[in-house]
């Protein structure tokens, strides 16, 4: 079935660490989203990208990193200067911009934990 | 984008309509209403949207108010599954991507057995 993978579901990290989570797209997509969700809260943008080998940063991109070597992937790197790092990620695609309906399709989301 | 404005929390019985309520007074003319949802722990889950018109699918109706002000999302037959965090969000369609779409806090929907 076509659909949006994230993995881990869930992770552990230590503080200091770099943790990367894993976002794969079968959709044939052309845009990507990462967002994050605090307990409580709405989703915020972290970081995007419309196409291929380009990306731009979203609402609370600092302390987090990404590419977009493939069209069908999206990795996410929290890296130790994100200093809250603890939350729920989530990532979407959508069809992109010429053949943009606003329709959002998303992962079922990875719950970072920092100890 | 036009900000949008829902009630924190909301409850509904079982197998009744559950009418979700949205106001977004400054919606400009060419601003669409999108709703979506989310269940506990799961990434949220595009209902439906429309513009001015009302709109029906096979999980909701969309009601849009003649001045656009203001919308309401029904559920016909609430059922324990709907029980989820429903956003309402206001964007421009075809300007830019997706990432204008506005997740705020949203609201919460309780069916009650």
């Amino acid at each position: 079935d076509g659909g949006i993978t994230q993995s881990p579901k869930y992770l552990f990290r230590k503080e200091g660490q770099n943790v990367t989570l894993s976002c794969e797209q079968n959709l044939n997509h052309d845009a990507m989203y990462w967002y994050r969700q605090d307990p409580g809260q709405g989703l915020r943008l972290i970081y995007y990208s419309q196409i291929v080998n380009d990306f731009q940063k979203g609402d609370i991109a600092e302390g987090y990193s990404v590419s977009r070597e493939k069209k069908e992937s999206f990795p996410l790197t929290v890296t130790s200067a994100q200093k809250n790092p603890t939350a729920f990620y989530l990532c979407a695609s959508s069809p992109g911009d010429r053949h943009n309906t606003g329709e959002l399709f998303f992962g079922e989301g990875s719950r970072l934990t920092v100890l | 984008d036009a900000k949008t404005t829902q009630p924190p929390s909301m409850d509904c019985a079982e197998g009744r309509a559950a009418n979700l309520p949205c106001n977004h007074s400054t919606i400009s003319g060419n601003e669409y209403v999108y709703w979506y949802r989310q269940i506990h722990s799961q990434g949220p889950q595009y209902i439906i949207h429309g513009l001015k018109n009302n709109e029906t699918n096979e999980m909701a109706s969309l009601i849009i108010t003649e001045d656009r002000k203001s919308s309401t999302l029904i559920l016909p037959h609430a059922t324990l599954r709907d029980t989820a965090v429903y956003y309402c969000i206001v964007r421009v369609e075809g300007k830019g991507g997706s990432e204008k779409l506005v997740f705020g806090k949203g609201m919460k929907l309780t069916v009650n057995p």
